[in-house]
């Protein structure tokens, strides 16, 4: 199995412009994470997603932030407009019946609004 | 994340041994988690220990899980350069029929020769 993907591995773009990511999860896997590492706040939960139906988006920063699942092998996550302060690595993780079997996170997206 | 503390950095020799300290604070975490990240990549799951155990061993590895005080440690045994990495240690925590992780901000270990 290839792993979880991500794609791009980087992104540099202005501020206000629509960035989208993307993630395929490992086949098979039932849970779907998207995370972000900052510096300042370490790695934060932004939703999850099982059996492709987002279950806690409470991580969500705000509105500017949107997660699909529209199957099992594919999700998005879309910041529109984008601002310099989500700059970040963001990162998908996918796992089989949930965390407790832990999970595998793709390489990540380096994202840079500037 | 902040409810699961790690300290920050940790250098060692190389050949000698590392200890990774963290410290949780949800008793109801059915497992806790030791994850290790390298320059540009994701999270890599080295091990974990269900909260019924005290000490899990892997090779090099070796986890100590207290408890009483909600304190997990990872211990390296003859520490390589390449361990060089961020440790990050994670729980889980019961939460709407399923289980949330929660992650330090991770240990970045250094190791010199």
């Amino acid at each position: 199995d290839a792993g979880v993907i991500q794609s791009p591995r980087h992104e540099v773009t202005e501020m206000g412009q629509e960035v989208t990511l993307r993630c395929k999860p490992i086949s098979g896997h039932d849970y779907l994470f998207w995370y972000r590492q900052t510096m300042m706040r370490g790695l934060e939960l932004l939703i999850y997603f099982n059996n492709n139906v987002p279950i806690d988006d409470s991580g969500m920063p705000e509105d500017r932030f949107s997660a699909k699942m529209p199957n099992a092998s594919f999700s998005t996550l879309k910041i529109q407009p984008s601002e310099p302060r989500d700059s970040a690595v963001y990162f998908c993780a996918s796992s089989f019946k949930g965390f407790n079997y832990g999970y595998t996170f793709g390489s990540g997206t380096r994202l840079t609004v500037v | 994340g902040e409810d699961v503390e790690q300290s920050l950095f940790l250098s060692v020799r190389e050949g000698d041994s590392s200890v990774i300290n963290c410290t949780y604070t949800d008793s109801s975490s059915t497992y806790l988690y030791w994850y290790k990240q390298e320059p540009g990549a994701g999270l890599q799951l080295l091990t974990y220990i269900f909260s019924n155990m005290d000490m899990k061993q892997d090779q090099r590895l070796t986890v100590l899980l207290n408890k009483k005080d909600k304190h997990l440690s990872l211990r390296i045994a003859d520490t390589q350069t390449g361990d060089s990495a961020i440790y990050f240690c994670a729980e889980s925590r019961p939460s709407g029929g399923s289980y949330i992780p929660t992650f330090g901000r991770g240990t970045s270990l250094i190791v010199h020769p």
